[in-house]
């Protein structure tokens, strides 16, 4: 299993440029999720999907647009990116059964800059 | 979301055990205890969870108090690779299906230093 995969590892764009963050899981998870982290802090939740065709907001949704056609892909899309979207973008999944842990795995992680 | 107080920081020497503690005093009572760490330039990693008894894993041990208003992380020796920021969450189950339940909702956690 390869896990939980994220492209690309670095990325730099120009303020206004699109572009998408890539994940993909080979686990069969039903629950996905994205997570941004601004040095120094937690992790904050954009947003996340129980299952392919559902997806719904967290915390810090603006500015990004998310879809889930299969179970296995949850991309995260920056329409117009601004500087304040400079960050390190998580993805992670996890089961959904009740009772287990539902351990979450993480991603290894993006790396945005917008300038 | 019920919050979780951690220290910021703390330091420990190699091969010593280290204690980490979370104040939840606001804990429902179907809140589970997680704990993720977050090495150096990576993502996080599930460590332990446990409701209302105390656990053990292979990487460490959860104490539990009784009220569950608190919890211990405790790392039994401590090496140079546990040098990571460690998260103390709380989080409801079962998951509901499409509800909100299964988030993880972070602080800014402990980041624990060891020194050889």
């Amino acid at each position: 299993n390869a896990g939980v995969t994220q492209t690309p590892k670095f990325q730099v764009l120009k303020t206004g440029q699109s572009m998408t963050l890539q994940c993909a899981q080979d686990m069969n998870h039903e629950y996905m999720s994205w997570y941004r982290q601004d040095p120094g802090m937690g992790l904050r939740l954009i947003h996340y999907s129980v299952g392919a065709g559902i997806t719904d907001q967290g915390e810090v949704p603006n500015g990004y647009n998310v879809s889930r056609s299969t179970t296995e892909d949850f991309p995260l899309r920056l329409l117009s990116a601004a500087p304040s979207q400079t960050s390190v973008y998580f993805c992670a999944s996890s089961t959904l059964e009740t009772g287990a842990s539902n351990e979450q795995f993480f991603g290894p992680g993006t790396r945005l800059t917008v300038l | 979301d019920a919050k979780t107080t951690q220290p910021n920081s703390m330091e420990s020497n190699e091969e010593e055990p280290v204690h980490l503690p979370c104040n939840h005093s606001t804990i429902s009572g179907t809140d589970y205890i997680h704990w993720y760490r977050q090495l150096p330039s990576q993502g996080p990693e599930y460590v332990i969870h446990g409701l209302t008894s105390n656990v053990n894993n292979r990487m460490a041990s959860l104490a539990i108090a009784e009220d569950r208003k608190s919890s211990t992380l405790i790392l039994h020796r401590a090496t140079l690779r546990d040098a990571a920021v460690y998260y103390c969450i709380l989080r409801d189950s079962p998951m509901i299906y499409g509800g909100s339940q299964g988030n993880l909702i972070f602080g800014k956690g402990t980041k624990l230093s060891v020194k050889p």
